[in-house]
């Protein structure tokens, strides 16, 4: 059974950088592809970008300039930085596997993060 | 990045009612499409994949169809739990993008 935990700082400062952490269990870290999704309130899902245990990775060009994700393998554990923050990075933020190498469905997700930024 | 056209955008329905949900892609993608229900508070959850496909542990009320660039999701017998929000999802190419949702909501 995969488990999914995921955690980092809620409220942050406008300019300040979101860093947040998924740690997963219960199944090889190095089969699948990892992702960051996140929802604004009321608004829809936006992916972020994703990573393998090798480091590579595809981002969101809208987010590209801003976005780092990293992975610590023998953790099973990856990680989001997003900088300059802006109220408009306010959303529930989102860990996800992929079902399949590659572009591909998500499953398991994680709980989700709030994060908000305000002054 | 290829667009997702979800509709309707909020839905009034019934325990027990039969409901569909269209999602619409602003090119082809095949068969590379899935389905999501998030509820408040929960994890985000996978229903379809590949259009049709029922993941497993789905109660098999939930379906899927289309292909192509026209998708439909339909829930029939509706149960309380079922009152959430769905989302489409293209994984044709990257960037893999989310239709807008569409809240099901107790008449």
């Amino acid at each position: 059974q995969v488990q999914v935990q995921q955690w980092g700082a809620g409220l942050l400062r406008p300019s300040e950088t979101l860093s947040l952490t998924c740690a997963f269990s219960g199944e090889s870290f190095t089969d699948h592809y990892w992702s960051w999704i996140r929802q604004p309130p009321g608004k829809g899902l936006e992916w972020i970008g994703d990573i393998i245990h090798s480091g590579t990775t595809n981002y969101n060009p809208s987010l590209k300039s801003r976005v780092t994700i990293s992975v610590d393998t023998p953790k099973n554990q990856f990680s989001l930085k997003l900088t300059s923050v802006t109220a408009a990075d306010t959303a529930i933020y989102y860990c996800a596997r992929h079902t399949t190498y590659g572009v591909a469905p998500f499953d398991p997700w994680g709980q989700g993060t709030l994060v908000t930024v305000s002054s | 990045d290829i667009q997702m056209t979800q509709s309707p955008s909020t839905l009034s329905a019934s325990v027990g009612d039969r409901v569909t949900i269209t999602c619409r892609a602003s090119q082809y993608i095949s068969n590379w499409l899935a389905w999501y229900q998030l509820q408040p508070g929960k994890a985000p959850k996978l229903l379809i994949y590949k259009a049709s496909s029922l993941e497993s542990g789905v109660p098999a009320r939930f379906s899927g169809s289309g292909s192509g660039t026209e998708f439909t999701l339909a829930i029939s017998s509706l149960q309380p739990d079922d009152f959430a929000t769905y989302y489409c999802q293209q994984y044709n190419s990257y960037p893999p993008t989310f239709g807008r949702g569409t809240t099901l909501e107790i008449k």
